[in-house]
C-alpha cells in the first residue's frame, strides 16, 4: 500500500535561514504529490502540489518542492524562513487511479526562532 | 477560508451516543472527502462522495457511515461512540472525483467523547 514518510517531526530554524522538510513517497508509479500546511486550530491550507509537466513545483508564501523520481522524494523549501506561527507541514499522495484519496504524512511541525 | 463549512465546530459527548457531522463543499464542487485527524493515528482518509455516490473508502469503522446529499452536503454519522474516537474530523472538497484536483478543506469538528 501507498504510505508515505516525512522525515523529522519537529524542525527548528533562525530567521532568515533555510527550511528544508523531507518527504519519501513509497510507490513505483510515481503519484500526485501535496504539500499542505496546518495552523492551529484550523483546517489544511495547499501550499502546492504536482501533477505533470515541471518537476520543480512553486507554491504560495515563497515555498517551493521538487518531484525527483529516482529519489520518490517531494522535499518542501523555502530560501528565507520569516518569523510566523508554528505551522504543521504535511506531505500527502494520491494515486493515478479514480479516485483522489489523499494519504498523509505524519507532518513536521517548523518553529522559527529570530 | 476555503469555502467549505463544517458544523459544528465542537462537540462533546458521552460514550455510546451517535453525533452528525455536517459539511457543505465549495460551490461546484461535486466531491466530498471526510478525513479523521487523531494524535495516534494523524490524519486518515474515511470515504468519498462524489456526485451523491460513494466513490472510495479508507479505514471507516462499520460504527461510521456518511452520505451525500442531492445539494450536495455531506453528513458523517458516528454511533455507539468510545474514547478513542475523540479526534478532529475534517471535510474537504474538490471539483472532480481524481485526477490530482485540489481538495479545499473546511476548518474541521473537535469531537470529543467522554
Amino acid at each position: 500500500a501507498q504510505s508515505v514518510t516525512q522525515l523529522g517531526s519537529h524542525v527548528s530554524v533562525s530567521e532568515g535561514a533555510l527550511v528544508l522538510l523531507r518527504c519519501n513517497y513509497s510507490s513505483s508509479v510515481p503519484p500526485y504529490l501535496f504539500w499542505y500546511v496546518q495552523y492551529p486550530n484550523q483546517g489544511l491550507q495547499l501550499l502546492l502540489k504536482y501533477t505533470t509537466g515541471a518537476t520543480l513545483v512553486k507554491g504560495i508564501n515563497g515555498f517551493e518542492a521538487e518531484f525527483k523520481k529516482s529519489e520518490t522524494s517531494f522535499h518542501l523549501t523555502k530560501p528565507s524562513a520569516l518569523m510566523s506561527v508554528a505551522a504543521e507541514f504535511l506531505c500527502a499522495v494520491s494515486d493515478r487511479a479514480n479516485t483522489d484519496k489523499l494519504i498523509f504524512g505524519t507532518g513536521t511541525r517548523l518553529q522559527v526562532f529570530p | 477560508d476555503s469555502g467549505v463549512t463544517q458544523t459544528p465546530k465542537h462537540l462533546i459527548t458521552a460514550t455510546g451516543q451517535r453525533v452528525t457531522l455536517r459539511c457543505s463543499p465549495r460551490s461546484g464542487d461535486l466531491s466530498v472527502y471526510w478525513y479523521q485527524q487523531s494524535l495516534d493515528q494523524g490524519l486518515q482518509f474515511l470515504i468519498q462522495y462524489y456526485n451523491g455516490e460513494e466513490r472510495a473508502k479508507g479505514n471507516i469503522l462499520e460504527r461510521f457511515s456518511a452520505q451525500q446529499f442531492p445539494d450536495l452536503h455531506s453528513e458523517l454519522n458516528l454511533s455507539s461512540l468510545e474514547l478513542g474516537d475523540s479526534a478532529l474530523y475534517f471535510c474537504a472538497s474538490s471539483v472532480q472525483p481524481a485526477g490530482g484536483d485540489t481538495q479545499y478543506f473546511g476548518p474541521g469538528t473537535r469531537l470529543t467523547v467522554l
